[in-house]
């Protein structure tokens, strides 16, 4: 069946810009998670999703990341007044309830100048 | 805070030899996850380890979980060049159920 899937797979973007990151997760999967990844780093978590609700932001940075989910499904990351800081690869990730093993889309690579 | 520490950082291996890639952590969590990434890639699931004392193979990879020592290993037997990536661990959040990953451990296999 069809994985996690994020849209678009790169953006580059100028300082100060507003950017919106998609991410599809697998059918039937009611936990979204997002997390960034820097050059050599391991993954950091940003914010879990339960159903529609955010069960868990305390990793989101500052009040420039927000994250939305209203349907339950399809997830936006957005962020405003983008930062060369806010370069990373931010990856999307979904899994069952109960069920632990959380499934990777692909990543998009954001890239602010 | 939740520290999650992998070492080596970086490993070089010659093909055939073993090895073990140590995972400590700092949370009282009784679940591991291992992942595997290849570059430019994103991360596949190697094991969950959901218990004291549990242990899990997969061809020449093989995890287990000592929660009463807050370490996991992931040991390589017979390392082949296809075994090299990246290599991250990682323990559920003290919030539920969202990941904290280790630096990750850089795994080349030569010839």
């Amino acid at each position: 069946g069809a994985g996690v899937s994020q849209t678009p797979s790169n953006k580059v973007t100028e300082k100060g810009k507003y950017v919106e990151l998609r991410c599809d997760p697998i059918s039937g999967h009611t936990a979204l998670y997002w997390y960034r990844q820097s050059l050599g780093q391991g993954p950091e978590f940003l914010i879990y999703f339960q159903g529609t609700g955010a069960a868990d932001d305390s990793g989101l940075p500052n009040d420039r990341f927000f994250a939305v989910r209203p349907e339950g499904s399809v997830s936006t990351l957005k962020i405003q007044r983008t930062e060369r800081g806010d370069s990373a690869v931010y990856l999307c990730a979904s899994s069952y309830p109960g069920i632990d093993t959380q499934y990777f889309g692909p990543g998009t690579r954001l890239t602010v100048l | 805070e939740l520290k999650v520490e992998q070492n080596p950082l970086f490993l070089s291996m010659q093909e055939g030899k073993n090895y073990t890639i140590y995972c400590n952590y700092s949370t009282t969590s009784d679940r591991l996850y291992w992942y595997r990434q290849d570059p430019g890639k994103s991360l596949e699931s190697l094991f969950v380890l959901l218990s004291n004392g549990a242990v899990k193979q997969e061809g020449r990879l093989m995890a287990s979980l000592d929660t009463k020592a807050r370490l996991s290993t992931l040991h390589i037997t017979a390392a082949v060049h296809d075994l090299s990536a990246t290599y991250f661990c990682a323990v559920d959040r003290d919030s539920g159920y969202a990941l904290n990953f280790g630096k990750g451990t850089s795994l080349l296999v030569t010839p």
